[in-house]
């Protein structure tokens, strides 16, 4: 069974703190996303890769950045944790070629910033 | 810009038929999406429609698009407690790249 998956279901952390969200997709997907879910907003796009190395800004990039080391990975980063990033965290991956947009979707990490 | 919109909740007896609305601004896409989000989990592709098609049926799901109204739905016919759920429509816009995304309907089946 293809999955996504993300590392931290549920975390808690302070105001300032470093944070890190890893997943790992075993699909051998090219591209990868990271989106945020809140409530009557929907999910917004905040990075993506289409491959190692590479990275584009989605629509709310800031107070992030992200990581993709190897193909299977992609890591988004809150280099200092603020309360407004208290939020729902999706992680997802799609094919390169062939690509039909369908996006496979880990099962989310809830982040809380106190 | 594009947008996708839907209304926000959805509430119906178990044994009825859903309706989720969906309308968008503009899409060039070859497919529409509809994602399901169960409690505590990520969003699941349930079933698209390719833009030159009317209507599609899957079981007990049909997708029905208007292109000329921008108007695409879901319905859920014989609607059961496991369909509570959100349920998300999506324009895949520049090959999935930046999927533009409705709020979510959230469905209620009452029992």
């Amino acid at each position: 069974d293809v999955k996504v998956t993300q590392s931290s279901r549920y975390l808690v952390k302070r105001t300032g703190e470093k944070v890190f969200l890893e997943c790992v997709q075993d699909m051998d997907h090219e591209n990868m996303f990271w989106y945020r879910q809140d409530p009557g907003l929907g999910l917004r796009l905040i990075y993506f890769s289409y491959d190692v190395k590479m990275k584009e800004k989605g629509d709310i990039p800031e107070g992030y950045s992200v990581s993709r080391e190897k193909k299977e990975r992609f890591s988004l980063i809150l280099e200092s944790a603020s309360t407004n990033q208290t939020s729902m965290y999706l992680c997802a991956s799609s094919k390169g070629s062939g690509n039909t947009g369908e996006l496979f979707f880990g099962e989310g990490s809830r982040l809380t910033v106190l | 810009g594009e947008d996708v919109e839907q209304s926000l909740f959805l509430s119906v007896r178990e044994g009825d038929s859903s309706v989720i609305n969906c309308t968008y601004t503009d899409s060039s896409s070859t497919y529409l999406y509809w994602y399901k989000q169960e409690p505590g989990a990520g969003l699941q592709l349930l079933t698209y429609i390719f833009s030159n098609m009317d209507m599609k049926q899957d079981q007990r799901l049909t997708v029905l698009l208007n292109k000329k109204d921008k108007h695409l739905s879901l319905r859920i016919a014989d609607t059961q407690t496991g369909d509570s759920a959100i349920y998300f429509c999506a324009d895949p816009n520049t090959g999935g790249f930046k999927t533009i995304f409705g709020a979510g309907t959230r469905l209620f089946v009452k029992a």
